[in-house]
């Protein structure tokens, strides 16, 4: 089983949608876990992090089962500006010594 | 705030040759780690600096190298470039999340 794991998509959507990324990681000690966005050769930027409780900014919630091993973002009324890719990020042991594991990404593409 | 900075952002460099990249971290950030991302290839950890010193390093050869000075700016060396080192070099500070720079695109002819 890959460490995180992303399906890779692409998902095509109109705008307006609601569109939800799964990711599952293999290491079930993992302590810190975030979703980050990155545009067509650009630099990944961090879109939210991702807590027990779930979490919510605005349009974009996250969710995170630690049971299962799963984590889920949900971008609702999607906009064209929301076209990236996705990454699912893992921090294994926490804080600053983690080496942060990184899926290969989500591609989103909204269309008008 | 300045936040990471990189150099150069583009290198073209051609088989065998050696290469070093820039960084420097967020003010006040000890810290610095290197990513390797080869398209269509998610982000590899490469190396982690803190405190002028190597604490970890991901799984590439020793041809990858770098050091970190006492400002806690770093650089990360290349030698012996081959084809698949084409790849955007990222670079990164802060704790449990990671802000990055721009990055620097390198293309091995």
């Amino acid at each position: 089983r890959k460490e995180v794991e992303q399906d890779p998509g692409p998902f095509n959507v109109p705008e307006g949608a609601t569109v939800a990324f799964n990711c599952t990681y293999s290491n079930s000690a993992s302590q810190s876990f975030f979703w980050y966005r990155q545009d067509c050769r650009k630099e990944p930027k961090l879109l939210m992090s991702v807590y027990s409780s779930g979490n919510e900014d605005g349009r974009f919630t996250a969710q995170l089962n630690r049971a299962s091993q799963y984590i889920s973002l949900l971008i609702r009324d999607s906009k064209l500006s929301d076209s990236a890719t996705y990454l699912c990020v893992v921090n294994p042991i926490g804080g600053s010594q983690g080496n942060l594991i990184f899926g290969k990404g989500t591609k989103l593409s909204v269309k008008p | 705030e300045a936040g990471v900075t990189q150099s150069p952002t583009h290198l073209i460099k051609t088989r065998g040759q050696q290469v070093t990249l820039r960084c420097s971290p967020i003010s006040g950030h000890t810290s610095v780690y290197w990513y390797q991302q080869a398209l269509g290839l998610g982000l590899q950890f490469l190396l982690w600096y803190d405190e002028g010193e190597e604490r970890n390093r991901g799984n590439f050869p020793p041809r990858f190298s770098g050091r970190q000075f006492p400002n806690y700016s770093s650089e990360l060396n290349v030698n012996a470039l081959e084809l698949e080192d084409s790849a955007l070099y990222l670079c990164a500070s802060t704790t449990d999340s990671r802000i990055f720079g721009s990055g620097t695109q390198l293309s091995v002819l």
